[in-house]
């Protein structure tokens, strides 16, 4: 069974434009969530798709957003980049969200904002 | 809030045992999660302790006692290869949501 895909696998963009980074999930599973990665967080949690609905979301500012399409895949939006957007954007699957305690998890789009 | 803690570096030599800590403050406990990363890549799936005591998996091991908030991640027989970062993780009280720790990084000596 093929794992998470992730694309791009990195990403250079400038302050002010806009991001959008693809994730297909693990065949079946319906539940996506992202992360940000950085050495001063550590991993912190973006927001998880369910069937096309977003169920939660952390505690981002409203540039960050995402999608999700009817076949799982999902799509996460930056808008107005900024310098500390730069991070390791990683997503996970699972079957169905639920506890949530094991999460398959993407290679990441690495994301440098210069 | 919740918060997880654990040491950020622990170096070992090959063929040793090395135990990793993690205590937390939780406002409701689904149980306790490990997931080792290289660098450079994905974070993988170890272990979950939803009740207390030992899970085997292997060289690594895994325990969790509630009452103390407390959990640890053993490995044991060191590989080279078992130089990454381990991550201990709770499931938030949101769905799909998991709340890691800062990572110890791990590094394993010849």
């Amino acid at each position: 069974k093929a794992g998470v895909t992730q694309t791009p696998r990195y990403l250079i963009k400038t302050r002010g434009q806009q991001v959008t980074l693809s994730c297909s999930p693990i065949s079946g599973h319906r539940s996506v969530s992202w992360y940000q990665q950085t050495p001063g967080q550590g991993l912190q949690f973006l927001f998880e798709y369910f069937s096309e609905t977003q169920r939660n979301k952390g505690n981002f500012p409203g540039r960050f957003s995402g999608r999700q399409f009817s076949n799982s895949r999902s799509e996460m939006n930056v808008s107005t980049l900024e310098l500390g957007d730069s991070a390791l954007y990683l997503c996970a699957s699972s079957l169905s969200g639920g506890s949530s305690y094991e999460q398959y998890f993407g290679p990441g789009t690495r994301l440098t904002v210069t | 809030g919740q918060s997880l803690e654990q040491p950020s570096e622990v170096t070992a030599v090959e063929g040793a045992i090395v135990q990793i800590n993690c205590t937390y403050q939780t406002s409701g406990f689904y149980g306790l999660s490990w997931y080792q990363q290289h660098d450079g890549g994905a974070p993988t799936f170890l272990s979950y302790n939803g009740l207390d005591g030992l899970e085997e998996t292997g060289r690594f091991s895994s325990f969790l006692s509630r009452s103390d908030s407390y959990g640890y991640l053993l490995l044991q027989e060191l590989q080279m290869k078992d130089s990454a970062s381990y991550f201990c993780a709770v499931p938030g009280r949101s769905q799909g949501n998991l709340i890691f720790g800062k990572g110890t990084k791990l590094s394993v000596k010849p």
